[in-house]
């Protein structure tokens, strides 16, 4: 099984500072990698998939990079609504689902 | 505009049940394989279980093998999960997803749609 890696586990930044994520897969998977934001107490929100596309009405701030195994989330304008916990997921391997143990953003 | 509409959670004693479901109000339900994602108090999401748009294919996660039971009615545009055996660790919300071909004429998935979730709290 294929298993992703993210760092740091958490992080704190403050408004309009450039926050990058990383994550990493146990094997290569070209570039089939998703990311996930969740604020608290809602569902999840897809963002960014095949590692660097933007899902339709994500902000611009938003950008996603790697391929293979290392992977990045970057934000380059931190703004008061994207502080909350993202994911990565694989979906390089039947089933899709595998993802990794999520990076909590707070505000310094 | 497509809304999943969990429910079926509730408070429930270990060794004991429970069957959540998922209503899909949209018109692809049928056509999108469907998935069950967890988070447990203090974890991070936790994929538990995918259907495809037929039902012919099923995928657990070790830790649900032999207790969930992942099902669908494509009548009605639902989706189950019949969770039995049920363990304290189980407790957390649980979430319905669509899974969605998100790149076209691509094999890119990716879970697009979520519901709002429903709670299960395992506990005597």
């Amino acid at each position: 099984d294929i298993q992703m890696t993210q760092s740091p586990s958490s992080l704190s930044a403050s408004v309009g500072d450039r926050v990058t994520i990383t994550c990493r897969a146990s094997q290569s998977i070209d570039s089939y990698l998703n990311w996930y934001q969740q604020k608290p107490g809602k569902a999840p929100k897809l963002l960014i998939y095949a590692a660097s596309s933007l899902q339709s009405g994500v902000p611009l701030r938003f950008s996603g990079s790697g391929s293979g195994t290392d992977f990045t989330l970057t934000i380059s304008s931190l703004q008061p609504e994207d502080f909350a916990t993202y994911y990565c997921q694989q979906s390089y391997s039947t089933p899709l689902g595998t993802f990794g143990q999520g990076t909590r953003l707070e505000i310094k | 505009e497509v809304q999943l509409v969990e429910s079926g959670g509730g408070l429930v004693q270990p060794g004991g049940s429970l069957r959540l479901s998922c209503v899909d109000s949209g018109f692809t339900f049928s056509s999108n394989s469907m998935s069950w994602v967890r988070r447990a108090p203090g974890k991070g999401l936790e994929w538990v279980a995918n259907i495809n748009p037929d039902a012919s294919e099923k995928y657990y996660v070790d830790s649900v093998k032999g207790r969930f039971t992942i099902s669908r009615d494509n009548a009605k545009n639902s989706l189950y999960l019949q969770m039995n055996s049920l363990r304290a660790e189980d407790t957390a919300v649980y979430y319905c997803a669509r899974i969605s071909i998100v790149v076209e004429s691509s094999d890119y998935y990716g879970m697009d749609v979520w519901g709002q979730g429903t709670t299960v709290t395992v506990s005597s």
